[in-house]
């Protein structure tokens, strides 16, 4: 069972803005850094946001993330229709002294 | 290029044993951890555990402690994971993972394309 929740699924339309949030508690976002992973059907998870808000080197611009307490939230904006995937928040629990991942929302383009 | 090449499908009965492998190039395997990641068939990710190939060491997720083994071979950049013992209930896909540890965040930024064990009668 997941100690970060995220809501199911999201879904917008090509162009427009979708924001995917996580929940956590002081012993996880609140105490450490987020990152967010893309699982793009039939792939492996791809890191998309580290450290919060940093972005990998060929990640595209339209990915951003933000943190705020013990919750993080991931923003796509200009969505695309090869955004279409599984996203997936993690951080490191200090309770559990473990990673622990987010439940995954399914982002749908129209 | 840093890549992670996993060995290929296994179909396994229960109660056998099972060792996956996670070779890696293109960067200093002994100067970051591995970690090891379950996901199971229509389901999402799930953390197992990470090793440090340059001294072995080695923090298991409290879900698989015991009910796996992680480990490396330095010597030919390679990680495993293995099993005792399979049970249906093992049947996943399995990624490895590069994973970087800076301050107060954990992340695994390259990924290999994933082991998918099937254990059936």
């Amino acid at each position: 069972q997941s100690v970060l929740t995220q809501t199911p699924s999201a879904s917008g339309t090509p162009g427009q803005r979708v924001t995917i949030s996580c929940s956590g508690s002081s012993s996880n976002i609140g105490s450490n850094a987020v990152n967010w992973y893309q699982n793009l059907p039939g792939t492996a998870p791809k890191l998309l946001i580290y450290s919060n808000n940093q972005r990998p080197s060929g990640v595209p611009d339209r990915f951003s993330g933000s943190k705020s307490g013990t919750s993080a939230s991931l923003a796509i904006s200009g969505l695309q229709s090869e955004d279409e995937a599984d996203y997936y928040c993690a951080a490191w629990d200090d309770s559990l002294n473990g990673l622990v991942f987010g439940t995954g929302t399914k982002v749908t383009v129209l | 290029e840093v890549q992670l090449v996993q060995s290929g499908a296994e179909v396994k009965k229960p109660g056998e044993s099972l060792k996956i492998s996670c070779k890696g190039s293109g960067y200093s395997f002994t100067s970051y951890w591995i970690g090891w990641v379950r996901q199971m068939p229509g389901k999402g990710l799930e953390w197992m555990g990470i090793f440090f190939p340059g001294d072995s060491d080695i923090r298991y997720s409290p879900s698989f402690q015991g009910q796996v083994t992680i480990s490396a071979d330095k010597s030919i950049s390679t990680a495993y994971l293995q099993w005792s013992s399979l049970k249906a209930s093992d049947t996943a896909m399995y990624y490895c993972a590069r994973t970087r540890i800076r301050g107060r965040g954990v992340d695994f930024d390259s990924w290999g394309q994933g082991t998918l064990v099937t254990v059936s009668s």
